[in-house]
């Protein structure tokens, strides 16, 4: 258990829907990232925040977006969902956002099904 | 760019070693290996940073030439545990430090262990 916790587990949803998954990160940790998970697309890193704050940002469409609120929790919001945004959805934190030793623990993942 | 890992899969027998290859064609800050189960997520396992340092589990050992932007992950003595598929995941060092926490994982290396 890395201690970095997300919401659902399974998220099964039509095309064209709306969903929300959340993450909790490790106690003292300041920086979450979002990847997303897929068969022919590998380990695809999404967006960083630190503090709050937008990092960095990665092969991330429009139709999604992610917030970290002052409690240090983090949503990824995926809108206007399409058959190949099925996939596992990680969460990871880190206790900085870089540089220096910024090892990421990962949550057990999000398993997005679009029907 | 993504990294490139080799081999693509390697198949041992327990007690036997690997080594396991991670090459960027970019300089780099950081090399991180993960090792994740089927349905599992990612478990961190190492860091290498530029410069030398770099933190662990104490059984993993890896290498990191910062010169020809590679590194290696050497499992000694391999037991039915280490089976998983392998990730490096490497960290870009501009001057800017905008990649800093950003990871670009290679496509995974599959290490089977059998008895």
């Amino acid at each position: 258990d890395s201690g970095v916790t997300q919401t659902p587990k399974h998220l099964i949803t039509a095309t064209g829907q709306r969903v929300t998954l959340r993450c909790s990160p490790r106690s003292g940790d300041l920086s979450v990232y979002w990847y997303q998970q897929s068969l022919d697309q590998g380990l695809q890193f999404l967006i960083q925040y630190y503090n709050g704050e937008e990092r960095a940002k990665g092969n991330i469409l429009e139709r999604f977006s992610a917030q970290q609120f002052p409690d240090l929790h983090s949503e990824l919001n995926l809108s206007s969902l399409e058959l190949g945004d099925s996939a596992l959805y990680f969460c990871a934190s880190s206790v900085r956002g870089g540089p220096g030793y910024n090892e990421q623990f990962f949550g057990p993942g999000t398993r997005l099904t679009v029907l | 760019q993504q990294p490139v890992q080799s081999p693509q899969a390697v198949i041992l027998r327990e007690g036997e070693d690997a080594v396991i290859n991670c090459s960027s064609s970019k300089a780099l800050y950081s090399v991180h290996w993960y090792r994740q189960k089927h349905g599992e997520a990612p478990v961190f396992l190492m860091i290498l940073l530029k410069g030398g340092e770099q933190k662990g589990h104490e059984k993993i050992s890896a290498s990191f030439n910062e010169k020809k932007q590679q590194s290696s992950l050497y499992l000694t003595a391999s037991q039915l545990s280490y089976s998983g598929t392998y990730f490096c995941g490497t960290e870009g060092g501009n001057a800017g430090g905008t990649s800093y926490g950003k990871l670009t994982f290679g496509q995974g290396t599959i290490l089977t262990v059998h008895p």
